[in-house]
């Protein structure tokens, strides 16, 4: 069974701090994807890294795909009160229906 | 476009009640999902519909059933209520079966099972 483990599970830092945030499994995936979820809202895709090493920016975030796509990280600069949320990864393969989704992060940045 | 949507949004439900969670997208979307999410669990594959007419099994399929209505719609029904099944459900869609893709999801229905 593939399983994806995230940490921390949870974080809270003030505004203006830097985080990152990990993803990480025993198993290699074709594709990895992280998605945003506010409180009482389905979550909301950030972004797709397919290749290995890859890396993608998306304005204050950054993500990286593992070289041996086992792992993430997502890592924010200058964190906003704006950016708070449950995080979470979720990987897949290819030809395979079923995405497998990590437990989440809950980050809480403080004004 | 409303994208996803899911009713109700609550609903208490009693020990061996039964009740059909509805979801339907307005994207032109082949594959259709419902997911679980606990605390700490993140979310879980109860049920998918790679295209319509068809419906597979998902991770936690027990106690569930499914109905892909047409292409728009796809409900899930809870037999026999447990406790067990207390949990907030999303459904979700993509365009074609796969990881892929993009899931696009509704705003869930927090359901309690007494």
């Amino acid at each position: 069974t593939q399983l994806l483990e995230q940490s921390p599970q949870f974080l809270s830092i003030q505004e203006g701090e830097n985080l990152t945030v990990y993803c990480n499994s025993s198993s290699v995936f074709s594709s990895l994807q992280w998605y945003r979820q506010e409180p009482g809202e389905g979550p909301v895709l950030l972004v797709t890294v397919v290749t290995g090493g890859e890396v993608k920016k998306l304005k204050r975030l950054t993500f990286q795909f593992g070289d041996a796509r086992k792992d993430s990280s997502l890592h924010i600069t200058a964190a906003q009160p704006g950016d708070t949320g449950l995080y979470l990864c979720a990987g897949s393969n290819t030809g395979g229906f079923k995405t497998i989704f990590g437990a989440g992060t809950r980050l809480f940045v403080k004004a | 476009n409303a994208g996803v949507t899911q009713t109700p949004k609550f609903q208490v439900l009693k020990t061996g009640q039964s009740m059909t969670l509805q979801c339907a997208q307005d994207m032109n979307h082949n594959s259709m999902y419902w997911y679980r999410q606990d605390p700490g669990m993140g979310l879980r594959l109860i049920y998918y519909s790679a295209s319509e007419g068809t419906t597979d099994k998902g991770e936690v399929p027990n106690g569930y059933n499914v109905s892909r209505l047409n292409k728009r719609e796809f409900s899930l029904r809870l037999e026999s209520a447990a406790p067990s099944q207390t949990s907030v459900y999303f459904c979700a869609s993509t365009p074609l079966a796969g990881g892929l893709y993009t899931q696009y999801f509704g705003p869930g229905t927090r359901l309690t099972v007494l």
